[in-house]
């Protein structure tokens, strides 16, 4: 079953504007990483946060965790047009080893 | 370094046919996984292998689905027989463990059944 659901399933947005997927987990986490996957591609790993930090930035990323509410966030400010892809969380769960979960994902399109 | 290297990139195939998909994962990963990918079940872990050992195999749909791992430079996963419900990119993925488990995706095989 998958852990993580990313919300909303699809996103549509004009290039310049800013895009906020969310995830939401149902048990531990010790991480929680970001995927993205362009069409025809595997996917490739973006950022990661653990359970013990709330916000972390890379680029022009910003993830965000809140274990209370099992909810991570992932913002791509200043969106372009090759940032369209679909965008995966996926868990790493406390005893679970190394394997990871992945949620649905999130189709991001962003138009020229 | 080239990354998980996966052949082939596209496989078509007839019902009944054997069908073996090939990994290597990148150098230096004590961890290499198998996935699935359709539109329909998303992505779908399917086995995972730690320092070449079969840790989690309780994804494999059935037994017509098998997964070796004889060094830590190489893997196979086959189908025998295989069925068109099995049409699906199959992704390999190797990671260097502690401490982010972040995994490192080949570029999938796309397996069509005819």
């Amino acid at each position: 079953s998958q852990q993580g659901e990313e919300d909303p399933q699809a996103l549509s947005i004009q290039e310049g504007e800013n895009a906020t997927m969310n995830c939401s987990y149902k048990t531990s986490i010790n991480n929680l990483q970001w995927y993205r996957q362009n069409s025809g591609r595997g996917l490739v790993h973006l950022i990661l946060i653990r359970s013990n930090e709330r916000e972390k930035h890379s680029g022009r990323l910003r993830v965000t965790l809140d274990t209370s509410k099992k909810s991570s966030s992932l913002l791509i400010t200043a969106s372009r047009a090759a940032d369209t892809a679909s965008y995966f969380c996926a868990t790493d769960h406390n005893n679970a080893g190394n394997m990871l979960t992945f949620g649905g994902g999130t189709r991001l399109m962003v138009k020229p | 370094d080239a990354g998980v290297i996966q052949s082939p990139r596209h496989e078509v195939t007839e019902m009944g046919q054997e069908v073996t998909l090939r990994c290597k994962p990148i150098s230096g990963h004590n961890s290499l996984f198998w996935y699935r990918q359709t539109m329909m079940r998303g992505l779908e872990l399917l086995i995972y292998f730690n320092n070449n050992v079969p840790i989690d195999d309780s994804g494999m749909p059935e037994d017509r689905f098998s997964a070796k791992m004889p060094n830590a430079s190489f893997s196979t996963l086959k189908i025998q027989p295989s069925e068109p419900r099995d049409s699906a990119v199959y992704f390999c993925a190797s990671s260097p463990g502690l401490p982010s488990y972040e995994q490192y995706f080949g570029p999938g095989t796309r397996l069509t059944v005819t």
